[in-house]
């Protein structure tokens, strides 16, 4: 069965700053992997995905994320935050059948001026 | 990348009345369609996979009969929450997907619809 841990519910860091949402995954097989944000009263945004092609996967926003078999990981960075990035961030793994998705609790980033 | 569509965006109703949400894709044919909640502050949880044409499939402890799904065509899909209560408050959020390329697929949600029970 496939699992997704997102290691801290709030993560606060200074505008210009970088950030890091660690994700760690569980998965029989190789699995695709995704960043979602989701900002106040907006819907979902996927940031990023890895489908097992280069392991290190830019996305939108200036926003990337490295895929790291060994350590079952995919965590989420960007080098200099911006007041915009303040939203809900969820890791999201799929499933066998790779159309449905298993999700993470969600990643709270606050930007702090 | 694909749209979809939901309405309303915002409904309040009175406790024991059932409230309508539609999902469309708006560009695209959707033989399947997921319906989540989401309560504050809390992550995404799949309620129920609508496939077109047939019986929704419900996960486990979602009341099937207290949240009715209809997949009439391919590209609506209809939830329904039959004499609610205030517990069903919640934010309902639909999504669908499309091949990408190879065996892999890609996600779209609805912007969500939040239902207030008074």
């Amino acid at each position: 069965a496939q699992s997704v841990t997102q290691l801290d519910s709030h993560v606060s860091v200074s505008e210009g700053t970088p950030v890091l949402l660690r994700c760690n995954y569980s998965s029989s097989y190789s699995p695709s992997l995704f960043w979602y944000v989701q900002h106040p009263n907006k819907g979902l945004q996927l940031l990023l995905k890895y489908t097992s092609a280069a392991t290190l996967v830019k996305g939108i926003n200036g926003f990337e994320a490295e895929f790291k078999k060994s350590e079952t990981s995919f965590h989420l960075t960007k080098p200099s935050a911006h007041m915009s990035d303040a939203a809900e961030y969820f890791c999201v793994v799929s499933s066998d059948s790779n159309y449905q998705l298993i999700w993470g609790a969600g990643t709270k980033l606050i930007i702090k001026p | 990348g694909a749209v979809v569509s939901q309405h309303p965006s915002r409904v309040i109703c009175k406790s024991g009345t059932s409230v309508k949400i539609e999902c469309r894709s708006l560009d695209f044919q959707a033989t399947t369609m997921f319906w989540y909640r989401q309560f504050p502050k809390q992550s995404l949880m799949l309620m129920a996979t609508s496939n077109e044409g047939s019986k929704a499939t419900y996960e486990q402890g979602v009341e099937k009969d207290k949240f009715l799904i209809n997949h009439a065509s391919l590209t609506l899909s209809t939830l329904t929450v039959t004499s609610a209560h205030p517990e069903d408050s919640s934010f309902y959020i639909c999504s669908t997907f499309f091949r990408t390329g190879g065996d892999y697929y890609e996600q779209y949600f609805g912007p969500g619809t939040r239902l207030t029970v008074t």
